[in-house]
């Protein structure tokens, strides 16, 4: 089993559009959790961490739950502009400090006019 | 601007041959980061360090060495270059209390013919 597992998609939704992203991990001990952006051919961005309260960034909400071991990624009002691959990231198990992190696959969307 | 750099951003080269690629970043960034990028894999780490004269192995290290004799350089050399070696890589930085945050450079594309 991957240690982060994502959806690859592709996710092809019209502009205005509310998409969510699912991702699960293995690890229950893993500390930090990213969402990371990767436009065609270049390289991964951060795009916002995730906390266990929750967090929101403008359009992007992202949700962290602990107990079923996923983080999920919510963009309201699609631009095309968001249209990119989404790599969910997560810190290995009793890495937190460390600075290693594992990369799923990533789950592409696709905004259309 | 701070910024990391990868050279070059494209290369192609024959089976067997000796392949050095360049990472170099001004953030002053103790940790260090190679990973390489396939279809259906995602990232994945091939080799990482801490800080000058500190390397380790990552997942997919067979084949890869790296040294880091300064803060600022990592070069990533593929010993025997192998058609299997054909990919994306990304050398990224992180700064130890930053959360973790990985920036990445713009990559090297590499072809093994």
């Amino acid at each position: 089993r991957k240690e982060v597992e994502q959806d690859p998609g592709p996710f092809n939704v019209p502009e205005g559009a509310t998409v969510a992203f699912n991702c699960t991990y293995s690890n229950s001990a893993s500390q930090s959790f990213f969402w990371y952006r990767q436009d065609c051919r270049k390289e991964p961005k951060l795009l916002m961490s995730v906390y266990s309260s929750g967090n929101e960034d403008g359009r992007f909400t992202a949700q962290l739950n602990r107990a079923s071991q996923y983080i999920s990624l919510l963009i309201r009002d699609s631009k095309l502009s968001d249209s990119a691959t989404y790599l969910c990231v997560v810190t290995p198990h009793g890495s937190s400090n460390t600075g290693k992190l594992i990369f799923g696959q990533g789950t592409t969307l696709q905004v259309k006019p | 601007d701070a910024e990391i750099t990868q050279s070059p951003r494209h290369k192609i080269t024959e089976t067997g041959r000796q392949v050095t690629l360049a990472c170099h970043q001004t953030w002053n960034h103790n940790n260090m980061f190679w990973y390489r990028q396939d279809l259906g894999h995602g990232l994945r780490l091939i080799h990482y360090s801490y800080g000058v004269q500190d390397t380790n192995k990552g997942e997919v290290s067979d084949g890869y060495s790296v040294s880091r004799s300064n803060t600022e350089d990592l070069p990533l050399t593929l010993e025997s270059a192998a058609s299997s070696q054909t990919s994306v890589y990304f050398c990224a930085s992180s700064r130890t209390g930053d959360g973790n945050i990985q920036y990445f450079g713009a990559g090297t594309r590499l072809s093994v013919l």
